[in-house]
């Protein structure tokens, strides 16, 4: 029972560096989104898709792009790293943009940014 | 500006006594309110929710508790299991909308044996 699955799950970085952060749920879910989630604070908003080619911007965009390739696959883009963006990055889906109880979390990744 | 805030950064208690875990809001259009349970190197998953509707919410060992007057939920967990200790984050909506959730900054839950 994969559900919502993420990679890479670790991930370092140098400044100016470009990466993309993958995500893929296989419970037909329409929406799906990204989150960051930094120490002392709850987890962000980056950007998400309401429905295959969808996207709109969350909380915390800037530095960030974002591609809903099909209805499965949701993928973070890291055009020139920043420190700032040290962070865990979260990718979630759930059925509809409604109910935050049906939504589900992949595991997370940890990028660091030097 | 946090419209979510859960002030108390951890919590510990003793295995079978009560845990309470508290939250806070300053958005006055929050109508739906969840709690997260995150355990290490896990994403989060939903534990309970309450609609703004009714002031409390109960599944088994866990109840939320709604205030809207004072802008304030709590998580009970009765009793405390040491299979409980993760990070509890309260998360806000409005009108549902997932794509909306605010979270706080969560809750280190510590059930000691």
């Amino acid at each position: 029972n994969a559900g919502v699955t993420q990679t890479p799950k670790f991930q370092v970085l140098k400044t100016g560096q470009s990466m993309t952060l993958q995500c893929a749920q296989d419970m037909n879910h329409n929406s799906m989104y990204w989150y960051r989630q930094d120490p002392g604070m709850g987890l962000r908003l980056i950007y998400y898709s309401a429905s295959e080619g969808t996207t709109d911007k969350g909380e915390v965009p800037n530095g960030y792009n974002v591609s809903r390739l099909n209805k499965r696959e949701f993928s973070l883009r890291l055009e020139s790293a920043a420190p700032s963006q040290t962070s865990v990055y979260f990718c979630a889906s759930n059925p509809t943009g409604f109910s935050g109880n049906t939504i589900y979390f992949g595991e997370g990744s940890w990028l660091t940014v030097v | 500006d946090q419209q979510v805030k859960q002030n108390s950064p951890s919590l510990s208690v003793q295995e079978g006594r009560i845990s309470i875990l508290n939250c806070d809001y300053t958005n006055s259009m929050f109508d739906y309110f969840l709690w997260y349970k995150k355990y290490p190197a896990e994403g989060p998953t939903f534990l309970i929710s309450i609609s703004s509707i009714k002031d409390k919410n109960e599944d088994g060992r866990f109840t939320v508790f709604l205030n809207k007057s004072a802008k304030h939920l709590s998580l009970h967990i009765v009793p405390s299991q040491p299979g409980d200790s993760a990070v509890y984050f309260c998360a806000a909506s409005e009108s549902g909308s997932a794509r909306q959730l605010t979270f706080g900054s969560g809750t280190q839950l510590t059930v000691l044996p």
